[in-house]
């Protein structure tokens, strides 16, 4: 198994540019979840999904965020337009629903200047 | 919604010394505890978990514990190596499919 795998890696993008943020979950994984760590704020959640459908959406932080699963094997966030301020690492994790433990992927390392 | 306190923020122990971090919950509803070890530019990684019907956990050089009542639970790890070292987090949630709630994280320090 893959793991969950997030792209890109690295993303250096110019305020006001459209950022998408893509993750694969793990093969039989039915929920899915989207983090973002800074120094100051630590590793908050930003929205879920269990079999593709948005459950808690409260934790992103404005309409500039949008997130969609069209299918179960594929996620993606979109932050349009870009800030600065939204600067960080993007990590999408997955999990068998009931199992608790959750696999994170890499992570995508968002740079918005 | 539920809230996680994580402590202490930084921690700096001794090779072949224990290390205890501790975290509070909010929400009595809480009944999975996982633990996470996230190093310098890498994803956390899951190392151990606990559900609420359990008081203790182990898995070689790593337990936790957990105290319903006092709502707390709390990672050790004895006989430090120099790997140990990195950013552990706990977290809690309500099982189910529900989102973990983080706490701020331990960066653990091992003094060769």
């Amino acid at each position: 198994d893959a793991g969950v795998i997030q792209s890109p890696r690295h993303e250096v993008t110019e305020m006001g540019q459209e950022v998408t943020l893509r993750c694969k979950p793990i093969s039989g994984h039915n929920s899915l979840f989207w983090y973002r760590q800074t120094m100051m704020r630590g590793l908050e959640l930003l929205i879920y999904f269990n079999n593709n459908v948005p459950i808690d959406d409260s934790g992103m932080p404005e309409d500039r965020f949008s997130a969609k699963m069209p299918n179960a094997s594929f996620s993606t966030l979109k932050i349009q337009p870009s800030e600065p301020r939204d600067s960080a690492v993007y990590f999408c994790a997955s999990s068998r629903q009931g199992s608790g433990g959750y696999t994170f992927g890499s992570g995508t390392r968002l740079t918005v200047v | 919604g539920e809230n996680v306190e994580q402590h202490p923020s930084t921690l700096s122990v001794q090779e072949g010394d224990s290390a205890v971090i501790k975290c509070t919950y909010s929400d009595s509803a809480s009944n999975y505890f996982p633990w996470y070890k996230q190093e310098l530019g890498k994803r956390p990684q899951l190392i151990i978990d606990i559900r609420s019907n359990v008081g203790e956990k182990k898995d070689q050089r790593i337990a936790v514990t957990l105290n319903k009542t006092a709502k707390h639970f709390s990672l050790h790890i004895t006989e430090t190596q120099p790997e140990d070292s990195a950013v552990y987090f706990c977290a809690a949630s309500t099982g189910g499919a529900d989102g973990l709630t983080f706490g701020k994280g331990t960066h653990l320090i091992i003094q060769p």
